[in-house]
């Protein structure tokens, strides 16, 4: 059974740093994998999605990769500001691309 | 208008009371999603459809059942409500016709089972 872990469960950075978020899967057998950023009370917006033969994808300041064979993926938020500050959750899908099962999520705080 | 809608978005009710969840989408999309989100863990996949005559069981569809009226309709229900099933819902579509199989969710129901 596919299992997503996020590593930390909550990071506070200031204003400007760089930072990295991590997600990694217990079944290397995906089909992609997202990245969704929660704001509070709020629903998901995606982000990125790696496609399974793909190592990483870039959109403005986030870049995210991902290494099947080591079941990871990682986030890259670049120059971070105080509007970053949100949780991030990341999900893979099974092969038959029927089912994303998600990590728990990583809530991120950006101090100015 | 949001692509995803969701009704109720904020519903408060007794145990035992039978909840609906409604969800509508103007993306024209033919898979659509229920998940819930409980505090402090992930989304866990309720029920999804591929079409109209196809529903399939996720991780946790105890207690729950759905109905998909139409391509852009999609219900969940409680039958009988009980306090654990308090939690955030989330309906989703995605469309098998692009190969990235992206999911587009909604802003959520949140529901409190008393």
């Amino acid at each position: 059974k596919q299992e997503v872990t996020q590593i930390p469960a909550a990071l506070s950075v200031p204003e400007g740093e760089n930072l990295v978020l991590n997600c990694s899967f217990t079944d290397s057998a995906i089909y992609n994998l997202q990245w969704f950023r929660q704001d509070p009370g709020k629903g998901l917006t995606s982000l990125l999605l790696i496609q399974s033969s793909q190592r990483e994808q870039t959109s403005g300041r986030l870049n995210a990769s991902l290494d099947k064979s080591s079941g990871r993926s990682t986030l890259y938020i670049a120059a971070s500001q105080p509007g970053d500050s949100a949780t991030y959750l990341c999900a893979a899908a099974n092969q038959a691309g029927t089912a994303l099962i998600f990590g728990k999520g990583t809530t991120l705080s950006v101090s100015s | 208008d949001a692509d995803v809608t969701q009704t109720p978005r904020n519903r408060i009710t007794k145990t035992g009371k039978r909840i609906m969840l409604e969800c509508s989408q103007t993306k024209g999309h033919d898979r659509m999603y229920w998940y819930r989100q409980d505090p402090g863990l992930g989304l866990q996949l309720i029920y999804y459809s591929f079409d109209v005559k196809d529903i399939n069981k996720g991780e946790i569809s105890d207690g729950y059942s759905v109905s998909r009226q139409a391509q852009a309709k999609f219900s969940l229900s409680l039958e009988s409500a009980i306090p654990n099933q308090t939690a955030l819902y989330f309906c989703a579509t995605s469309d098998s016709r692009v190969p990235t199989g992206e999911l587009f969710f909604g802003e959520g129901s949140r529901l409190t089972v008393l």
